[in-house]
């Protein structure tokens, strides 16, 4: 799998726009965006995952280059619940094993 | 947590006692796994198991035992081989077939 590399921490205001970004230079055609994050004490939780296409959810928006090295996950009105560890992972889809690498991730605090 | 219980959710050993982290599962999903996370870090994987009666080791098995007896329920036993067995051990099922795994809510284990 592809490694990925993310900022340590970032801080949001209450209210505006989260834009965690996320690389992957090195990604593989056939391996997708994968973003989970984490609250404090609790297991991670999935949010949203791309190919090569932007996609929107309830939760999030992932935005994905057009050369597929790099992406941005999207919070768009950030609330103090999404205070949480942020990881992105690259992976094939499928359902045999491959190594799942969660790496420290970015720790987003979200401010009031 | 979507189907997966862990038991107990905090822990506390004597040095040189073996402890069992319990995981169950209502997914029915055949993958399982158990990682380890330490303060500040992301997740390493110590065991999964891919199918009943089959696992296989992570990164980090040394000091840690499993069983898979039923689909249900892998549970993982911290031996006393385990020289820094304090942290928040997190269970997994699923494959990246669709949106990854799904994470239990973790046991945090403590040395005492």
């Amino acid at each position: 799998d592809a490694k990925t590399t993310q900022p340590t921490s970032m801080d949001c205001a209450e209210g505006r726009a989260a834009n965690l970004p996320c690389n992957h230079s090195t990604i593989s055609g056939n391996e997708y965006v994968y973003w989970y994050r984490q609250i404090h004490s609790q297991g991670p939780q999935y949010i949203i995952h791309g190919l090569k296409n932007n996609e929107t959810n309830e939760m999030a928006s992932l935005i994905i280059t057009e050369d597929r090295k790099s992406s941005t996950l999207i919070l768009p009105h950030a609330t103090l619940r999404d205070t949480a560890v942020y990881y992105c992972i690259v992976r094939v889809a499928g359902t045999s094993y491959d190594k799942v690498i969660f790496g420290p991730g970015t720790s987003l605090s979200v401010i009031p | 947590d979507g189907g997966i219980t862990q038991s107990p959710k905090y822990l506390f050993r004597k040095e040189g006692q073996n402890v069992t982290l319990s995981c169950e599962q209502n997914l029915n999903h055949d993958a399982m796994y158990w990682y380890r996370q330490d303060p500040g870090q992301g997740l390493r994987l110590i065991y999964y198991s891919q199918i009943v009666n089959d696992f296989q080791k992570g990164d980090i098995a040394e000091g840690y035992s499993v069983s898979r007896e039923k689909k249900e329920s892998f549970p993982l036993t911290v031996t006393s081989a385990q020289k820094n067995p304090t942290a928040f051990y997190l269970c997994a099922v699923g494959t990246f077939a669709n949106y990854g795994y799904t994470f239990g809510s973790g046991t945090r284990l403590t040395v005492v």
